[in-house]
Order: structure tokens, then C-alpha cells, then sequence
């Protein structure tokens, strides 16, 4: 089981929707989380830390539930420039001590007019 | 602000010859990091680097080698390149492993073996 786990989609949506997306996570040492986009053949990207608290961003939203080990990312209004494919990133402590960004393998968003 | 740069952007290589792939920062990061992405498989990471003269094994070492002599170079090495690699390699940078830090990214490189 891959240790970062999202739904690869594609999640296709017209514009001005709402749209969520979920990520789960295996390691309950895993310390801090983020979102990051990725536009086709370019770097990934930070879009946002993920909090505890849950915490927002314009039109986005990213919420954290350590109980269950799941992070989600809301986008509201979709534009067509959101078309994207969002990481899931989650910072784990390995043996060596050093928090490590360990990356889900992407959920594929495509906003149509 | 050129940030992380790697160097080439493009390669074919041959299967069995070997490259080296350049990653520069200049942000004065500690941690160093790199990734390949496969089509459906997200980014694995390869080896990373705590700091200058320290290397790690990452998900997928096998086939790949690193060094960092200078704190703001990280080297890929592939001394037998196999077709397995093809794919795109990115560098990583972050200030530390704090937990907190997010990660810098290189524009990536696209290698080809055939």
C-alpha cells in the first residue's frame, strides 16, 4: 500500500463548481502536509500548508482529520486556470531523523467552460 | 531569483552509457532531494541529502547514485543506464527538515533511454 494515497480522477467539472478532493495517509508519525499543483509537463508547486484547524486560501480550503488520517482540499468557484493535477504531500520522519516529503501520486482536475 | 536549476532539461541516452545530472540551488538550503515521476505513479524519491558531504537512499535507489560536496549542488549519477529509466527526474531543496519546510523545485529533467 502506497504510504500517501489520493484518487488519480481525472475529476472533470464546469466552471464556477465546487470540488473536493481527498488524500489519505498510512503513517501516523507523518507531521506536517501540504498541497501542492503541478501544470502539465512543469514542477510541482506549494499551494498550501495544511493545518490542524483546518485553513484557507481565496478559493481554497484544506482540512486535516489526524484521527482518521486525512487530509481533503476544497476548491470553490473553479476556474479554467485550476485546471491542474494536485499533489498530496505529506512530511514523515524517517529512521535518519529528517522530516522527508513523501508525495501522492496526484489527482487530475479539468475545469471546462 | 533562479532557485533550483537542473541541468540538461533533455537527454537520450543509450542503454549502458552513463550521465550525470546537475541540480544547483541558491537559496542556501540544507536538504536536497531527488524524485523521479513515472506516468500514474507520483513522484518517488531516489536519494536525498541532509547537508553538504551526507547522502541518503530514498523509495526507488536502485541504478542511480548522488554526491554533494558542495552544499548547493546535488548530483545524479546513472552508470548503466537501463530503459527502466526513462522518465523525468526532478531536484528538490528545502531549508530544513523541520517538517514544516516546503520544497523548491527544479524544472525537471526529461531522460530517454533506448
Amino acid at each position: 500500500r502506497k504510504e500517501v494515497e489520493q484518487d488519480p480522477g481525472p475529476f472533470n467539472v464546469p466552471e464556477g463548481a465546487t470540488v473536493a478532493f481527498n488524500c489519505t495517509y498510512s503513517n501516523s508519525a507523518s507531521q506536517s502536509f501540504f498541497w501542492y499543483r503541478q501544470d502539465c509537463r512543469k514542477e510541482p508547486k506549494l499551494l498550501m500548508s495544511v493545518y490542524s484547524s483546518g485553513n484557507e486560501d481565496g478559493r481554497f480550503t484544506a482540512q486535516l482529520n489526524r484521527a482518521s488520517q486525512y487530509i481533503s482540499l476544497l476548491i470553490r468557484d473553479s476556474k479554467l486556470s485550476d485546471s491542474a493535477t494536485y499533489l498530496c504531500v505529506v512530511n514523515k520522519l524517517p529512521s535518519g531523523g529528517s522530516y522527508i516529503p513523501t508525495f501522492g501520486r496526484g489527482t487530475s482536475l479539468i475545469v471546462h467552460p | 531569483n533562479a532557485g533550483v536549476t537542473q541541468t540538461p532539461k533533455f537527454r537520450v541516452l543509450k542503454t549502458g552509457q552513463s550521465m550525470t545530472l546537475l541540480c544547483a540551488q541558491d537559496m542556501n538550503h540544507e536538504y536536497m532531494y531527488w524524485y523521479r515521476q513515472d506516468p500514474g505513479m507520483g513522484l518517488r524519491l531516489i536519494h536525498y541529502s541532509v547537508g553538504e558531504g551526507t547522502t541518503a537512499k530514498g523509495e526507488v535507489p536502485d541504478g542511480y547514485n548522488v554526491s554533494r560536496l558542495k552544499k548547493q549542488n546535488f548530483l545524479l549519477g546513472l552508470e548503466s543506464a537501463a530503459p527502466s529509466q526513462t522518465s523525468v527526474y526532478f531536484c528538490a531543496s528545502s531549508p530544513t527538515g523541520t517538517g514544516q519546510a516546503e520544497a523548491f523545485f527544479g524544472q525537471g529533467t526529461r531522460l530517454t533511454v533506448v
